[in-house]
């Protein structure tokens, strides 16, 4: 079975940092583009960053820019989400997701993981 | 930045029921368009890719149509496991969500 988990959440204060994993099993993880996207509580979707396949190229939401570093490690099957600066607005449940190679999307995601930013 | 406007944000229907949501971008997006289901404490789930490309494994009685800035989302015959919240996200410039819609039993 094709399948993500993430880890890493919890509460941290304004200014923090938080690193997220997202462990990939049942595919081969370097074969794949991945990505984060958030969830605020009770509210919708924002993408956040996207790391190529082998991990030579990524791109990040404006939002998170110069903050969050998504990044890889394709030998442990696992990615990450480096987030520094940590802002209130940043509180939400991250998932991690695999875009698809013949489905144009978001075809497998995890399960989530929480970060509330709370002074 | 492309943004995405979905309409209606929340529908009350009945099982049985034929149901469209719309979702409309801010520049054409060629058909780089996906949709999603997520029902409470779930992942999204993707349904449909490139507009109208039914994903592997989900139900021909979900569709996708429209073209360049204005797509729906048709439900022929709405069955009880289908009441949850539809996104649609554009993957033409970098990638965006709509608000989502919200489908409740009636």
């Amino acid at each position: 079975e094709e399948q993500l988990v993430e880890s890493g959440g919890g509460l941290v204060q304004p200014g923090g940092s938080l690193r997220l994993s997202c462990a990939a099993s049942g595919f081969t993880l370097r074969s794949y583009w991945m990505h984060w996207v958030r969830q605020v509580p009770g509210k919708g979707l924002m993408w956040v960053a996207r790391s190529k396949s082998d991990g030579s190229t990524s791109d990040h939401a404006d939002s998170v820019k110069g903050r969050f570093t998504i990044s890889r490690d394709n030998a442990n099957k696992t990615l990450y989400l480096q987030m520094n600066s940590l802002r209130v607005e940043d509180t939400g449940v991250y998932y991690c997701a695999r875009w698809g190679r013949v489905a144009n999307g978001l075809d497998v995601w995890g399960q989530g993981t929480t970060v509330t930013v709370t002074s | 930045d492309i943004q995405l406007t979905q309409s209606p944000s929340f529908l009350s229907a009945s099982v049985g029921d034929r149901v469209t949501i719309t979702c409309r971008a801010s520049q054409g997006i060629n058909n780089y368009l996906a949709w999603y289901q997520q029902k409470p404490g779930k992942a999204p789930k993707l349904l449909i890719y490139g507009a109208f490309t039914l994903q592997s494994g989900v139900p021909s009685r979900f569709s996708g149509g429209g073209s360049e800035t204005e797509f729906t989302l048709t439900i022929s015959s709405l069955q009880p496991e289908d009441f949850a919240t539809y996104y649609c996200q554009q993957l033409n410039s970098f990638f965006t969500f709509g608000g989502g819609t919200k489908v409740e039993i009636k």
